[in-house]
């Protein structure tokens, strides 16, 4: 039943280590999104794949780097990571044409 | 860019009350949309707003959309503990694909 879900829900880890999230859905959309939620609730548009091709890529710092394998998942891989990359992250899911967009449960990443 | 403005960010209300938060963007957008985010929780979506003078209600909430004054409402009408959440406009900006810009957040809550 679960429409946009994403792994893990909890991620706490040391600076400078990889991590990684992945996000699937089963909605049939064809195109994937990352926010991050910052402690103040504020949301930002990170990344969007449509068809697996990149379409949005805003000023986020190169450590991070999405990856679509296909159309119903994207991961989000996070290089080194810093404490200012504590946050909940956000998977979320469209049609291209439709655009309402449907969000995962989060991943809430701790950086200690 | 794109800006969007919500206010308050803070609203305490008691139970059977009425009341309005406003959405204001800074430029021209096709669609807007409302979200309910409770702590810890994913973001629901709760309304599609997509012309000028559209007006969308479920319960004891209802929206509308001026497009003209680049302004939405979220009225809410005899508030009940349950409606206790934040609640996210978001605009949409995109041309190819959706790009959401989201205001603060409006952090409500219902005393009884």
């Amino acid at each position: 039943d679960t429409a946009v879900s994403q792994t893990p829900k909890y991620l706490v880890t040391q600076m400078g280590n990889d991590k990684s999230i992945k996000c699937e859905q089963n909605l049939g959309h064809d195109t994937m999104y990352w926010y991050k939620q910052d402690s103040k609730k504020f949301l930002k548009i990170m990344f969007s794949y449509n068809n697996k091709e990149l379409i949005i890529n805003e000023t986020v710092p190169n450590r991070f780097s999405p990856k679509s394998p296909d159309k119903a998942h994207l991961n989000l891989h996070i290089n080194s990571l810093e404490l200012g990359d504590s946050a909940v992250y956000f998977c979320a899911s469209s049609h291209a044409q439709a655009r309402r967009q449907f969000f995962g449960p989060g991943t809430r990443l701790t950086v200690l | 860019e794109l800006k969007v403005e919500q206010n308050p960010l803070f609203l305490s209300m008691q139970e059977g009350k009425n009341y309005t938060i406003y959405c204001n963007y800074s430029t021209t957008s096709d669609r807007l949309y409302w979200y309910r985010q409770d702590p810890g929780k994913s973001l629901e979506s709760l309304f599609v707003l997509l012309s000028n003078g559209a007006v969308k209600q479920e319960g004891r909430l209802m929206a509308s959309l001026d497009t003209k004054a680049r302004l939405s409402t979220l009225h809410i009408t005899a508030a009940v503990h349950d409606l206790s959440a934040t609640y996210f406009c978001a605009v949409d900006g995109g041309t190819s694909g959706s790009r959401l810009t989201f205001g603060e957040g409006t952090q409500l809550t219902v005393n009884p």
